[in-house]
């Protein structure tokens, strides 16, 4: 079973270029999760959907734009890449239930330079 | 403002018992997750409390106290491969996840 999968795994990006980072997962869940980890801080969530057609803002949305045409699919985009956007991204899924875990992609490393 | 408090790093024997502590202060509680994650990898669920006491699974135990805004891990029997990231979150009032910046844990044999 794949469970949910990110692509790609790691980008050098130049500044100003854009960039949509993938996520798809195959276990039907309704709620779809975007994050961001960095250094010494917690997972900061950048947007969010909880079924498909309707996305929601994060802590840290700035810079970043989602889309949730169907429930498997989940892609990120950065519109105009910034260094301080230098960071590991996270895709995570739930069945939307809020005593359920959540499924993490294995990240995308992504390097703004 | 929320606020999730976890040590950065901790050194443990293998074999040995560690407590991985969690302090939260957040708006509203509905319920407390650990995850676990190696480094390189994506984080991994643990276990969920939402009721004060422990839950117990396996070698890993999990205990929450809400009028304390506390919550542990326990790691009994500790192998090499316990070795990773510990990840405290705790579900707000609005029923936001917040995450802890998580506690780096090295076994040593």
């Amino acid at each position: 079973t794949a469970g949910i999968t990110q692509a790609p795994t790691s980008q050098i990006l130049a500044a100003g270029r854009s960039m949509t980072l993938r996520c798809t997962q195959d276990m039907r869940h309704n709620a779809m999760y975007w994050y961001r980890q960095d250094l010494g801080l917690g997972l900061r969530l950048i947007h969010y959907s909880n079924t498909a057609g309707t996305t929601g803002k994060g802590e840290v949305p700035d810079g970043y734009s989602v889309s949730r045409a169907n429930t498997d699919d989940f892609p990120l985009t950065l519109a105009s890449a910034v260094p301080s956007q230098t960071s590991v991204y996270f895709c995570a899924s739930s069945d939307g239930e809020m005593n359920t875990e959540a499924f993490f992609g294995q990240g995308t490393r992504l390097t703004v330079v | 403002g929320q606020n999730i408090d976890q040590p950065t790093e901790m050194t443990a024997t293998e074999g040995a018992i560690v407590q991985i502590n969690c302090t939260y202060q957040t708006s509203g509680f509905n319920g407390l997750f650990w995850y676990q994650q190696h480094a390189g990898e994506a984080p991994t669920f643990l276990s969920y409390n939402v009721l004060d006491g422990l839950e117990e699974k396996g070698r890993f135990s999990s205990f929450l106290s809400r009028s304390k805004g506390y919550s542990y891990l326990l790691l009994k029997e500790l192998q090499m491969k316990d070795s990773a990231s510990y990840l405290c979150a705790v579900i707000d009032s609005n029923y936001q996840l917040i995450w802890g910046a998580g506690t780096k844990l090295i076994i040593k044999p």
